[in-house]
């Protein structure tokens, strides 16, 4: 069955600094692979996704995620955290096929930016 | 533009009364649809989806049930709400091989 781990239940940075969240899936073949951040209360807002290609993908709000295969990782990065980044961070996959595509998340990861 | 509409944002009702949650999306035709929930120390849980009117497929067994009335609706239900039904209930579509979310709505059963 696929499953998606992340690591690190909770994180703190200090604003500017630089971010990396962790994830890791277990899956019959390459998925879809997705980051999405949670504020408190809130819906959940896609940052980036994955699909083929490049391994680098770029999304919103200064978000990058690097896909490598050999490791099933697909971690998230920001190279200076604003604190309007404070949120919880989930990542999620999804089947490359099929006529629905059933997101399987991993269990967040919250993060603090201290000032 | 396409946009997710949740209806209502927070309830709370006493254990045993029925439920009724709603999804309305616009400015696309025929998405599918699902219904996930987020339950404190559970992570987020796929209910149910739908891949066009009246069509619905459960994930998991429980006493909520789903249903697709119209072509963008998709309605969360159930009969006798149980304890473990507080949650935060989120309905997304999908686009371009993506899911987009609504705001949820916070469910808490007393």
């Amino acid at each position: 069955a696929q499953s998606v781990t992340q690591p690190d239940i909770h994180i703190t940075v200090s604003e500017g600094a630089s971010l990396e969240l962790r994830c890791n899936y277990s899956y019959g073949a390459t998925p879809y692979l997705f980051w999405y951040v949670q504020s408190p209360g809130q819906g959940l807002q896609l940052l980036l996704k994955y699909f083929s290609g490049d391994t680098l993908v770029q999304g919103i709000k200064g978000f990058e995620a690097e896909f490598k295969r050999s490791q099933s990782s697909f971690n998230l990065r920001k190279p200076s955290v604003h604190w309007s980044d404070a949120a919880e961070y989930f990542c999620a996959v999804a089947p490359s096929s099929g006529s629905a595509r059933q997101l399987t998340f991993g269990s967040g990861t919250q993060l603090t930016v201290l000032p | 533009s396409q946009t997710i509409h949740q209806w209502p944002a927070t309830l709370v009702q006493p254990v045993g009364s029925p439920l009724s949650l709603e999804c309305t999306v616009e400015g696309t035709s025929n998405p599918n649809l699902y219904w996930y929930r987020q339950a404190a120390g559970r992570g987020l849980q796929l209910l149910f989806y739908s891949v066009g009117i009246g069509q619905i497929s459960s994930e998991v067994p429980q006493n909520l049930s789903a249903s697709r009335p119209q072509d963008r609706q998709f309605i969360l239900s159930s009969k006798k709400l149980l304890l473990s039904d507080s949650g935060f209930y989120l309905c997304a579509y999908e686009g371009a091989d993506t899911q987009y979310f609504g705001p949820g709505t916070r469910l808490t059963v007393l």
